[in-house]
């Protein structure tokens, strides 16, 4: 079974831009979470979609959003791109039931370089 | 405000020793907590994790122990090997969805 693949896999952008990346979870999985992670703040969670509806958001400014299609792909847009955006940004499915007890399969991530 | 304390940040083990992870959380309503191990280049793998209603879970030389009232738990990795280094993160989650909070993550080194 394939696992979660998410393109492009490296990103350099520039100040102001605007960025989509994005992610094929697991076949069958109808959960997508999407995660920020830096050196200095660690993983944090961005924002969860199930069955094409965001669930859950995370504590981050409106210049990053989601959606999530049909056949549960997802991607994350992030607008007016900041240097402290630069950061690997992940992708994780689970299992059809999209619950909190569900394994969380990740992928590789993106690497965004903000210039 | 950080919902899930990770310590210590980084960890030294000689191969064939106990390494020792700690997580503290705040929100009495987690009642999922996963421990992931993430390698460079790769994302975060589930290694273990455990319900609330569980004092300890063990796989293989990986084990959880859990305290509820003290809203307090580790993972301990026995026989520490060279292929355990890597950076260790512990996580909580509730019942809202799939969403889970981080700990600052550590990074283990074992010498051989």
């Amino acid at each position: 079974k394939a696992g979660v693949t998410q393109t492009p896999r490296y990103l350099i952008k520039t100040r102001g831009q605007q960025v989509t990346l994005s992610c094929s979870p697991i076949s069958g999985h109808r959960s997508v979470s999407w995660y920020q992670q830096t050196p200095g703040q660690g993983l944090q969670f961005l924002f969860e979609y199930f069955s094409e509806t965001q669930r859950n958001k995370g504590n981050f400014p409106g210049r990053f959003s989601g959606r999530q299609f049909s056949n549960s792909r997802s991607e994350m847009n992030v607008s007016t791109l900041e240097l402290g955006d630069s950061a690997l940004y992940l992708c994780a499915s689970s299992s059809p039931r999209g619950l909190s007890t569900d394994t969380q399969y990740f992928g590789p991530g993106t690497r965004l370089t903000v210039l | 405000q950080q919902q899930v304390k990770q310590s210590p940040q980084s960890l030294i083990v000689q191969k064939g020793g106990i390494s020792i992870i700690n997580c503290a959380y705040e929100n009495t309503a987690f009642d999922y907590f996963p421990w992931y191990q993430q390698f460079p280049g790769k994302g975060p793998a589930l290694l273990i994790a455990i319900r609330p209603d569980v004092s300890e879970k063990k796989e293989g030389r990986f084990t959880i122990s859990f305290n509820k009232s003290a809203k307090q738990f580790s993972l301990h990795i026995m026989d520490s090997q060279p292929g355990d280094s890597a950076t260790y993160f512990c996580a909580a989650s509730n019942q809202a969805g799939t969403a889970l909070i981080f700990g600052k993550g550590t990074t283990l080194s074992v010498s051989s």
